[in-house]
């Protein structure tokens, strides 16, 4: 079945610099792929959605970016703030009908000032 | 604003102790899943369900039963807790067309 691999697992870098999270999967008919933060103490939330037809998505401060040739996914946070000290997690949308979520193990980001 | 809610937040029994863990949605969502959380394994699936009386069974089943009552109500049952499910547990739903999930806030088990 799929497979979701996530690095780093741990991440540290000044405020103001950048922050790169790579996830790889195994599916080539992965469709669906997902990042979500989860700030310490908290619940999961959805930080972008993005379609496998779509390559680019920019929110507020970060850029995701699919390579489907490669199987790749990334969040680029650009500027980073002590507020993005959180753990990201990537997952990817399996194929059929029931379209289970296969997370990745996390990346624990802390934001220095 | 998708709202799902856990109950209890926190819960503390010990080894061979029956613990039933809740889930409500109110988003009128059709699936809904519980997950475990822990470090070094991040998010494992235990069972989900795509309605009401259905249950599926996930990746780490195990010592875990489950059951939908309504469309709303999810439960997780662990009849003779064990130290290993000592875990952050988290439900989640999703609409059957859509494929993001919401989470609930979680809820943190102890099994000593």
């Amino acid at each position: 079945g799929e497979q979701v691999e996530q690095r780093p697992p741990h991440l540290s870098v000044r405020e103001g610099d950048s922050a790169v999270i790579t996830c790889t999967y195994t599916d080539p008919n992965s469709y669906y792929f997902f990042w979500y933060k989860q700030e310490p103490g908290a619940s999961l939330q959805l930080l972008m959605k993005v379609f496998s037809s779509t390559e680019i998505n920019e929110g507020q401060g970060f850029t995701v970016l699919l390579n489907k040739k490669d199987k790749r996914l990334s969040l680029n946070l650009t500027a980073a703030h002590p507020g993005d000290s959180a753990a990201y997690f990537c997952a990817v949308s399996s194929t059929g009908n029931t379209r289970k979520l296969i997370f990745g193990l996390g990346t624990t980001l802390q934001v220095q000032p | 604003e998708a709202a799902v809610t856990q109950s209890p937040r926190n819960k503390v029994t010990v080894t061979g102790g029956n613990v039933t863990l809740s889930c409500r949605q109110t988003n009128s969502h059709n699936y809904m899943y519980w997950y475990r959380q822990d470090t070094g394994h991040g998010l494992r699936l235990i069972h989900y369900s795509y309605g009401a009386g259905n249950l599926q069974i996930g990746d780490v089943p195990d010592g875990y039963k489950a059951t939908r009552t309504t469309q709303e109500d999810f439960f997780l049952l662990l009849e003779l807790a064990s130290p290993s499910q000592t875990s952050l547990y988290f439900c989640a739903s999703r609409l059957g067309s859509q494929n993001t999930l919401y989470f609930g806030a979680g809820t943190r088990l102890s099994v000593l």
